[in-house]
Order: structure tokens, then C-alpha cells, then sequence
């Protein structure tokens, strides 16, 4: 079946680690997408991509990095930069070709705690 | 910029109530996509609707209806004859092109519904 996949559901780090998130799709989505959630936050966007080898900052990317090298996959990276890393992370994927807006799917998410 | 506000932080009703979940939104564009997901426990985030910018008729799917109004900036969604499997955190978000970069979602901050037996 097709969808999102992200691995692991759950991480633990100890601080000073990078760790890195899996989020793979079969959907043939040319845009995909990484949020961070926190309670009483919503979603937040870290990095998007709309092609592969291109992705641009959201509005909370200090501390991630991304890569984009496969239209199916696009991990996300916590660096120990990332000061507060511990969060619920969504990975999403939309069709989006120019000129129109497709609804995004989402995986069911990674839960990141340092210890 | 873009923005989406979802006032009501947690609801709780018992089950058989109808129940609304508003959603106010502000931005620029005069093309753009409004969209309700819904995240039961699992944490996946599931879509239940997209509209855009130029369609304000309103929807009804089952016991779920969207009231779109352009006027008021919002987008408020109504669950008739609420059940206990209605209790999730319900999120809107708001989609636009951004720039040279394509696509962009912003989310509001959720409403927990909690549908009491």
C-alpha cells in the first residue's frame, strides 16, 4: 500500500548526539515536508522540499539538517545543536506540481526524548 | 505572512452533542487552500478536508460540515451527534504559494476534543 513511512516510532538520545530520522514515501510525491510538534504548539515546520537535491528552511530549522538526494526519501538530522530536541516529529509528502495545492499525508511520527 | 488561530484549546462533550471547532486564518494571497486534519492517539495526522480560496459553499460529509466564510476569515468545522471515536486533536491549517518556493503549510495549534460516554 502506499503512504509514509517513518522509523523509528521511538528514539532516545543523550545529549551531544546527532541523530537521524527516517521518513520514506511511495506515494511518487515530489514534495515532502518535517514538522515538529510540541504539546499546545501545533505543527512546525522544520525543512521542506519540493524537488529532490533542493529543500529550504522553515521556521524552526536551527539544530536540524536535511537531505534530499531521492524523490522517496528525505531524513531529517538533530544535531547537538538543537537545544531542546525533545518532540513528537511528523514527516509529511504532497503531490504539488505547479499550480495546484494538494492535501498532505502524513507518517505516524517519531517521538525524540534526550536523556 | 500566514497564520492560522484556533482559539478553543480543549473541548469536552458528551457524546450525542453537536459540537463546532473554529478556525480564523490570515494571510495575503488571494489563492489559497484551507484544510482540517484530524490526530487521533496514534499520532498520524489524517485529512479530512481541502477547500480553496474560491469555492465558499459549504460542505457536509456524513455527520462532519465545514462553514467557509471569506468575510470572516474562518473556516469552522461542526461535528453533529458527536461520538467517543470523534475524540482527537482537530487541526486547521492554511496552504499558499510561498514565494519561489512552492508549496507551504502553516497549522493552527490544535483543539483537543474529548467526547465524553
Amino acid at each position: 500500500d502506499g503512504g509514509i513511512t517513518q522509523s523509528p516510532k521511538y528514539l532516545f538520545r543523550k545529549e551531544g548526539q546527532n541523530v537521524t530520522l527516517s521518513c520514506e514515501q511511495n506515494l511518487n510525491h515530489d514534495a515532502m515536508y518535517w514538522y515538529r510538534q510540541d504539546p499546545g504548539q501545533g505543527l512546525r515546520l522544520i525543512y521542506y522540499s519540493q524537488i529532490v537535491n533542493d529543500f529550504q528552511k522553515g521556521d524552526i530549522a536551527e539544530g536540524y539538517s536535511v537531505s534530499r538526494e531521492k524523490k522517496e526519501s528525505f531524513p531529517l538530522t538533530v544535531t547537538s545543536a538543537q537545544k531542546n530536541p525533545t518532540a513528537f516529529y511528523l514527516c509529511a509528502s504532497s503531490i504539488d506540481p505547479p499550480g495546484l495545492v494538494s492535501e498532505a499525508f502524513f507518517g505516524q511520527g517519531t517521538r525524540l526524548t534526550v536523556v | 505572512a500566514q497564520k492560522v488561530t484556533q482559539a478553543q484549546t480543549e473541548i469536552s462533550v458528551v457524546e450525542k452533542e453537536d459540537v463546532t471547532l473554529d478556525c480564523v486564518y490570515e494571510t495575503r494571497d488571494t489563492t489559497y487552500y484551507l484544510f482540517w486534519y484530524k490526530q487521533p492517539p496514534s499520532g498520524e495526522l489524517v485529512f479530512l478536508i481541502r477547500r480553496n480560496s474560491f469555492d465558499e459553499q459549504n460542505e457536509i460529509s456524513g455527520r462532519y460540515s465545514w462553514n467557509f466564510q471569506k468575510s470572516t476569515s474562518s473556516f469552522n468545522f461542526t461535528i453533529t451527534a458527536s461520538q467517543v471515536v470523534d475524540s482527537a486533536v482537530y487541526f486547521c491549517a492554511l496552504s499558499a504559494e510561498d514565494g519561489n518556493y512552492g508549496q507551504n503549510f502553516v497549522f493552527g495549534p490544535g483543539t483537543r476534543l474529548s467526547v465524553l460516554p
